[in-house]
């Protein structure tokens, strides 16, 4: 157990939709990052959130938002859903926020988009 | 844009025996690599690392190997043990604003 959650476990919905991926990250880290697996790729770096400020933009879509709460749980919001956007979603936390540091992964949030 | 890549989707093994994992890297900038080993249904976790100014970094039974004049590095797991059967991401980074990842590598141990 990393101590980084995600809720929920599965999502499945439609076409055009929109949902949102919770994250909190382990007790003390101010960092959150997140990330996308597509089946037979490796993870996509998303975005990351530094103590509710954005540090770093990777490959994250227009139709795709996230926030970091002063609480420092994070979400990942997807809308105008697509097909292609079916993946599991990774969020991961570290203490300080430099790409250096340990990267604790939580079990991942399944998304299937029909 | 596959900055990041490891060419072999899956490797088998025997138990006791040595894993090689590579992957191969084109972005000259890349000070930083990682491995991550995943297990089903759970998010990877953090193996090993070494920055640029190495070629070596060990710590138990994973050693990792880096040959920056041919962008190149590798995982040795030295014994395998079927525990270890997992799949494998190496990641480069150069810098906050860029981390990228392999496809991975799928690594059985058979006993």
């Amino acid at each position: 157990d990393s101590g980084v959650t995600q809720t929920p476990k599965h999502l499945i919905t439609a076409t055009g939709q929109r949902v949102t991926l919770r994250c909190s990250p382990r007790s003390g880290d101010l960092s959150v990052y997140w990330y996308q697996q597509s089946l037979d790729q490796g993870l996509q770096f998303l975005i990351q959130y530094y103590n509710g400020e954005e540090r770093a933009k990777g490959n994250i879509l227009e139709r795709f938002s996230a926030q970091q709460f002063p609480d420092l749980h994070s979400e990942l919001n997807l809308s105008s859903l697509e097909l292609g956007d079916s993946a599991l979603y990774f969020c991961a936390s570290t203490t300080s926020g430099g790409w250096a540091d340990t990267q604790y992964f939580g079990p991942g949030t399944r998304l299937t988009v029909l | 844009d596959q900055q990041v890549k490891q060419n072999s989707p899956s490797l088998s093994v025997q138990e006791g025996r040595i894993s090689i994992l590579n992957c191969d890297y084109t972005n000259s900038m890349f000070d930083y690599f990682l491995w991550y080993k995943k297990y089903p249904a759970e998010g990877p976790t953090f193996l090993i690392s070494i920055s640029s100014i190495k070629d070596k970094n060990e710590d138990g039974r994973f050693t990792v190997f880096l040959n920056k004049s041919a962008k190149h590095l590798s995982l040795h797991i030295v014994p395998s043990q079927p525990g270890d059967s997992a799949v494998y991401f190496c990641a480069a980074s150069a810098g906050i604003d860029d981390m990228r990842f392999g496809a991975g590598t799928r690594l059985t141990v058979k006993p």
